[in-house]
């Protein structure tokens, strides 16, 4: 089964608008964590946003805020007033287990496109 | 602020050659891991460090070695080159058993292998 399910392959969006990439994910561990990055065509991975499974309240960095609902095992990405430069992939990505397993899962990523 | 350097950001090698990628984590990070993305695909995590020890493996052929040394950089040695092994190699740093955003794992921008 997958560990990480983007359900959306791509994704238009007008400028200034709000958007929300969807991330459900799957684990029996009670301690993981949920990451979201960035890709651009250049193709570096951009550190956007992280949410512990213990955090009780949902993560946000500037635009970005993570809607964490745990009992539905879901973490969707908001990015409120898109821009044109948030034009990307972006990738929801998992840390499984405590201390001593790192090792991040991703997911098939969603391409996001900025309409002007 | 530093970030993790890799190096070459660009490689290309023929079939049956040897690559080494090289990594410099973000400094007074102790855990280092690479993972592989091949075109259109997620990254997949291949193995990572933590003070100078293998502390987890994934998906690495066994043409493929790694180390971290004392300074804390890592090295991935590839070894009889296939044409699959073409894909963007990224090495990641983070700080292993902190809590909350030291959680984050930082990428580098990865280094780019063309097999020819």
């Amino acid at each position: 089964a997958q560990k990480i399910t983007q359900t959306q392959p791509g994704m238009f969006v007008q400028e200034k608008e709000a958007v929300t990439l969807d991330c459900t994910y799957d684990t029996s561990d009670q301690s993981y964590g949920l990451f979201w990055y960035k890709q651009p065509s250049s193709g570096e991975m951009i550190f956007l946003i992280y949410q512990g499974s213990y955090d009780e309240q949902n993560a946000t960095e500037g635009r970005y805020s993570l809607n964490f609902q745990k009992a539905r095992k879901s973490a969707n990405l908001v990015i409120s007033a898109s821009q044109l430069g948030d034009s990307a992939m972006y990738f929801c990505a998992m840390r499984e287990g405590p201390f001593g397993n790192e090792k991040l899962t991703f997911g098939t990523g969603t391409r996001l496109t900025i309409i002007p | 602020a530093a970030g993790v350097i890799q190096s070459p950001r660009h490689l290309i090698k023929e079939k049956r050659e040897t690559a080494t990628l090289k990594c410099y984590p973000i400094p007074r990070h102790d855990t280092v891991y690479w993972y592989q993305q091949g075109p259109g695909q997620d990254p997949q995590f291949l193995i990572s460090f933590y003070e100078k020890m293998q502390s987890d493996k994934g998906s690495i052929p066994d043409r493929f070695s790694a180390q971290q040394f004392s300074d804390y950089h890592s090295e991935l040695n590839m070894s009889s080159l296939e044409l699959g092994d073409s894909a963007l190699y990224f090495c990641a740093s983070s700080l292993k058993g902190a809590r909350g955003r030291l959680y984050e794992q930082y990428f580098g921008p990865g280094t780019r292998l063309t097999v020819t």
